[in-house]
């Protein structure tokens, strides 16, 4: 079973442009969190989704962030007109069902460089 | 979701027992207790979950204590690619989406 794949590896951007990253999950599992990795930091929750919809999003900035997770596709984390800060590692993790009975499993992130 | 304590670094011999002990002492009756593991630049990796029964998989073992306010998470022989930090999560029962990830212990098996 292949696990869950998250493309690009590395995404280098320039100050105001725009990201996407990617994520699909594991087979059969219809349920997507992404989590945020500051340099030397804990991961910290983002949006949780389920095909079409965005379960829960209080992690997500107000601005500039955006997820969805279509009914065909992987997942996609958006973030439009990049800042320093954004600089940080993506993980995207899934799970077959969205109670907490189940294990996320995740995959090897995003590391994104804002230049 | 409970808080958990758990000590900032520990290390261990190459073959040998790895205890990573937890304090959650605020946990309620419906809270799982999870561990994960983050080798440096990888994604965080299940290892094993429990409610109130010990749990053992071919990765690890997990001992709750009968008041679940304490857990220990047991790598029987530990290897030198098991150096990683380990977070222990708690997680109310349900439908809930995210895990809380702490600093959790830096754990350093040395040859």
């Amino acid at each position: 079973n292949a696990g869950v794949m998250q493309n690009p590896r590395h995404l280098v951007r320039r100050r105001g442009q725009e990201a996407r990253l990617r994520c699909s999950p594991m087979k059969g599992h219809s349920h997507v969190y992404w989590y945020r990795q500051l340099p030397e930091e804990g991961l910290k929750f983002m949006v949780y989704l389920q095909k079409e919809n965005i379960i829960d999003e209080s992690g997500m900035p107000k601005e500039r962030f955006s997820a969805e997770f279509p009914k065909e596709g992987p997942s996609i984390l958006r973030i439009q007109q990049v800042v320093r800060g954004d600089s940080a590692a993506y993980f995207c993790a899934s799970s077959p069902l969205g109670t907490t009975q189940q294990p996320q499993h995740f995959g090897d992130g995003t590391r994104l460089s804002i230049l | 979701d409970a808080k958990t304590t758990q000590p900032t670094s520990m290390d261990c011999a190459e073959g040998r027992a790895a205890n990573l002990p937890c304090n959650h002492s605020t946990i309620s009756g419906n809270e799982y207790v999870y561990w994960y593991r983050q080798i440096h630049s990888q994604g965080p990796q299940y290892i094993i979950h429990g409610l109130k029964n010990n749990e053992t998989n071919e990765m690890a073992s997990l001992i709750i204590t009968e008041d679940r306010k304490s857990s220990t998470l047991i790598l029987p022989h530990a290897t030198l690619r098991d150096t990683a930090v380990y977070y222990c999560i708690v997680r109310i029962g349900g439908s809930q989406g995210n895990l809380i990830f702490g600093k959790g212990t830096k754990l350093s098996v040395k040859p």
